[in-house]
């Protein structure tokens, strides 16, 4: 069984700080790992995935995370937070080399910009 | 752009009203599609899973009298709330993978307010 863990269902930073956004997972097998961004009303846009290669994944929008398979983590970081930064952000899991299965979504984090 | 498209992004009707959903994948085909229910400020859970050629896959405790799934073709998945209630009240959202072991994409997910 797999399962996504986001501390944190609230996070609000200033305008150019740093974005940390915390998700471990729980997975019997070895994980495939997602970042999605959902605004207000939309569907998910995949923001970044881990797949077995480097460990540090580069994304879209300047996000980035890194799988620590020690820590069971894959923390999403951004250096500077824009204002468009601001939206629900969701960690999902499903196990690799499994063909179409569906993702297990953690319970989300929704991230405030201040100016 | 989009590679999924979901129909209508909004509904709003009377109580026994069965509405239809539609998911369609563009410039790729689907065998596997994924319906999602989100509830306010919650994450997304698995309703069930489309297979074209073959009938859903539902999760537990999803009625599938009560949601009737559809994978007519390659490319589309359609999902009909049946005579739907003020409970049905939800934002719903179809996903496919681009391919074995591809990231799923989204549809930007119909809100559906029964009234």
């Amino acid at each position: 069984a797999q399962s996504v863990t986001q501390l944190g269902s609230h996070v609000s930073v200033s305008e150019g700080a740093l974005v940390l956004l915390r998700c471990n997972y729980s997975s019997s097998v070895p994980p495939y790992l997602f970042w999605y961004v959902q605004y207000p009303n939309q569907g998910l846009q995949l923001l970044l995935k881990y797949t077995s290669a480097a460990t540090l994944v580069k994304g879209i929008n300047g996000f980035e995370a890194e799988f620590k398979k020690s820590e069971t983590s894959f923390h999403l970081t951004k250096p500077s937070a824009h204002m468009s930064d601001a939206a629900e952000y969701f960690c999902a899991v499903s196990p690799r080399n499994s063909g179409n299965t569906p993702l297990v979504f953690g319970k989300g984090t929704r991230l405030s910009v201040i100016a | 752009g989009a590679v999924v498209s979901q129909h209508p992004s909004r509904v709003i009707c009377k109580s026994g009203t069965s509405v239809k959903i539609e998911c369609r994948s563009l410039d790729f085909q689907a065998t596997t599609m994924f319906w999602y229910r989100q509830f306010p400020k919650q994450s997304l859970m698995l309703m069930a899973t489309s297979n074209e050629g073959s009938k859903a896959t539902y999760e537990q405790g999803v009625e599938k009298d009560k949601f009737l799934i559809n994978h007519a073709s390659l490319t589309l998945s359609t999902l009909t709330v049946t005579s739907a209630h003020p409970e049905d009240s939800s934002f719903y959202i179809c996903s496919a993978p681009l391919g074995s072991n591809q990231p799923q994409h989204f549809g930007d997910g119909t809100r559906l307010s029964i009234l």
